[in-house]
């Protein structure tokens, strides 16, 4: 277990809808990052916070957005979904925000009809 | 720009057999780099990591890696391969100057058969 909890485990919506895709960080971990892992491009890293501000961002869509709360709690919204959206969506985070020693949620798997 | 390279998208081993992993990176300095390992239905987990000092990194489960600067080469290792080894491995970077994020590569499943 390593220590990050991601919700929905799965999630199966339609084109046009909208999702929201929750994560909490481990305890003391100040950044979190969000990926998304399909067959064709592998691992993509979307978007970091840290401490609430967004702090690097990568491969994110227009119609994707996240944000980093209070509590440390991050939540990744997709919206407008299209058939190639359908991937699973890793949570990660770190104490040292500029360190490669991540750790990953279980993942939310997206599947867009 | 950065980029990290692995060698075959699929490795087949034997249980008990040598089980070698390819990793290439591409930088202007050398970085610090990694390998993640992703069991069936699970999150990535690291395995092993190389930031400064000894070239010879050990990880978890009997793994084991070897930071080659002058072949930019992070292969992975494992003298003897066990059914539970079977996963997707991935090797990723991050630069140790100035702020970037982890750049993974595309992953090499590791199959291992009886």
């Amino acid at each position: 277990d390593s220590g990050v909890t991601q919700t929905p485990k799965h999630l199966i919506t339609a084109t046009g809808q909208r999702v929201t895709l929750r994560c909490s960080p481990r305890s003391g971990d100040l950044s979190v990052y969000w990926y998304q892992q399909s067959l064709d491009q592998g691992l993509q890293f979307l978007i970091q916070y840290y401490n609430g501000e967004e702090r690097a961002k990568g491969n994110i869509l227009e119609r994707f957005s996240a944000q980093q709360f209070p509590d440390l709690h991050s939540e990744l919204n997709l919206s407008s979904l299209e058939l190639g959206d359908s991937a699973l969506y890793f949570c990660a985070s770190s104490v040292d925000p500029e360190g490669g020693e991540l750790f990953f949620g279980e993942g939310s798997r997206l599947t867009v009809l | 720009a950065q980029s990290v390279t692995q060698l075959g998208s699929h490795v087949s081993v034997s249980e008990g057999a040598l089980v070698l992993l390819r990793c290439n990176y591409s930088s202007s300095v050398p970085p610090y780099l990694f390998w993640y390992v992703q069991y069936p239905n699970q999150g990535l987990q690291l395995l092993l990591k190389y930031t400064t000092g000894a070239t010879l990194v050990k990880g978890i489960n009997g793994f084991e890696a070897e930071f080659k600067k002058s072949e930019t080469s992070f292969h992975l290792t494992k003298p003897s391969a066990h059914m539970s080894d079977a996963a997707e491995y991935f090797c990723a970077m991050i630069m140790n100057s100035g702020y970037s994020t982890l750049t993974f590569g595309k992953g090499t499943m590791l199959l291992v058969s009886p």
